[in-house]
């Protein structure tokens, strides 16, 4: 597809559980972020890559939070030892570089933690 | 203080009245302005962007900048069922650096 595209879209974890989110970006969009989007809130910013450099990681909210954009394409946000406040929908994102109006979001991953 | 801050609704309007939307940000330097549309369950969907003080209007849509009082509006005029959503104020700081600070966004109701 054309759109930035995210997997799983749904997913249930145990507390302790590791996950990976995956995010595929439309083809050509050289930045690429993650927010995360609580009940009823905005969207935080956790992080961005341009190409495969993480350039800004200062919304990451603990340790346990790690993301990768190795290839420069598709990046995975990996979450480690999920904690219940971590239940939220995890957004990214992806843009021209130096074209403010390419942002375009992905429907999201959904992540519950029981 | 919140970086940008939206008064969260509900905001009940009736089909064909305008709405207004409003946003405050914090930071001064603060150089573009968004508004994204978020249908419940949805992604985020750019709807209109400013840069610089004054209005800019696409269709039934209008943005207003005001930078001297860190204040930023969405009207949307002949407001129709369709524009059920939540608006989300969002500001980038600099064009050097592309993340967005997103307010909690406000909930609009068109009643018909």
């Amino acid at each position: 597809g054309a759109g930035v595209s995210q997997s799983p879209r749904y997913k249930v974890a145990k507390r302790g559980q590791d996950v990976a989110l995956r995010c595929d970006p439309i083809s050509g969009h050289v930045s690429l972020f993650w927010y995360q989007q609580a009940l009823g809130q905005g969207p935080e910013f956790l992080t961005y890559f341009q190409n495969e450099a993480q350039l800004d990681k200062s919304g990451l909210p603990s340790d346990r939070f790690f993301a990768e954009r190795p290839e420069g394409s598709v990046s995975t946000l990996k979450i480690q030892r999920t904690q219940q406040e971590d239940s939220a929908v995890y957004l990214c994102a992806s843009s021209f570089t130096g074209v403010i109006n390419t942002i375009y979001f992905g429907e999201g991953s959904w992540l519950t933690v029981v | 203080q919140k970086e940008v801050e939206q008064n969260s609704g509900p905001l009940s309007v009736p089909e064909g009245a305008i709405a207004s939307l409003n946003c405050t940000y914090s930071d001064r330097g603060s150089q573009s302005f968004f508004w994204y549309r978020q249908y419940s369950g949805k992604s985020p969907e750019l709807i209109m962007s400013i840069y610089s003080n004054g209005d800019k209007e696409d269709g039934r849509f209008t943005a207003q900048l005001n930078k001297a009082s860190q204040y930023v509006s969405l009207l949307i005029r002949d407001s129709q069922p369709s524009d059920s959503a939540t608006y989300l104020c969002a500001v980038m700081l600099d064009f050097g650096n592309e993340k967005l600070t997103f307010g909690t966004g406000t909930r609009l109701t068109i009643i018909p």
